[in-house]
């Protein structure tokens, strides 16, 4: 299987600072159809994962424009350019290419 | 508005059985691919199952084949997950997911509990 490594795992940030988390992947996630299968999920604390960022740096509608998604493989970077009190979550990073799809471990965003 | 909620979650035993479902409306549902995704209480994301959009294609995490089995009823915009032979790492939130085209998914339900405990 694919093995995503998120790092930090904990990210304390103070309000109104930037944030940064990254992801590596074991393998490539280019398709033969040139798209990169690489999406960032946030799950606030008791609700669901909602997605932010697919294909490696487009941002779903309603997205915050302080979200941001980069990298090419293996290392992706998913940017907060100033953390709000909202964006405290655990932050996924997922492959989508190859079968099973795979997580990361998820990175725990707090507040200082 | 574009929704999927879950139910069927519970209490079942060892060794025992349960089907979950996921109710979709809002959308097309026969066009897209589904998923089931689960996450065991205070750990990360793990992927269970993917359909396609008509039930021909079907994939499964390792661990879970043949003692899972996704399906689906396009008229009755229903996804479903049978598991059998339960234990008690199958304990988890198992969520419904839509998935809008290859590699991603993007939107989620609210997840039903699953506890296999005796």
């Amino acid at each position: 299987d694919v093995v995503m490594t998120q790092s930090p795992l904990s990210l304390p940030v103070t309000l109104g600072q930037p944030a940064s988390i990254s992801c590596r992947s074991s393998q490539s996630l280019v398709h033969t159809d040139g798209n990169t299968y690489l999406s960032w999920f946030q799950q606030r604390p008791g609700q669901s994962p909602r997605r932010l960022i697919y294909k490696v740096s487009d941002r779903d509608s309603g997205v915050p424009d302080r979200f941001s998604g980069s990298g090419s493989g293996p290392d992706f970077t998913l940017k907060i350019s100033r953390v709000e009190a909202e964006d405290v979550a655990v932050y996924y990073c997922m492959q989508g290419l190859h079968w099973p799809w795979t997580f990361g471990q998820g990175t725990k965003v707090e507040i200082k | 508005e574009v929704q999927l909620v879950e139910s069927g979650g519970g209490l079942v035993q060892p060794g025992g059985s349960l089907r979950l479902s996921c109710a979709a409306s809002g959308f097309t549902f026969s066009v897209y691919w589904m998923s089931w995704v689960r996450q065991a209480p205070g750990k990360g994301l793990e992927w269970v199952a993917n359909i396609n959009h008509d039930g021909t294609e079907k994939y499964y995490v390792g661990s879970m084949e043949g003692r899972f089995t996704i399906s689906r009823d396009n008229a009755m915009t229903s996804l479903y997950l049978q598991m059998d032979s339960l234990r008690a790492e199958d304990t988890a939130v198992y969520y419904c997911a839509r998935s809008p085209a290859t590699g991603t998914v993007d939107t989620w339900g609210q997840g039903t509990l699953v506890t296999v405990s005796s």
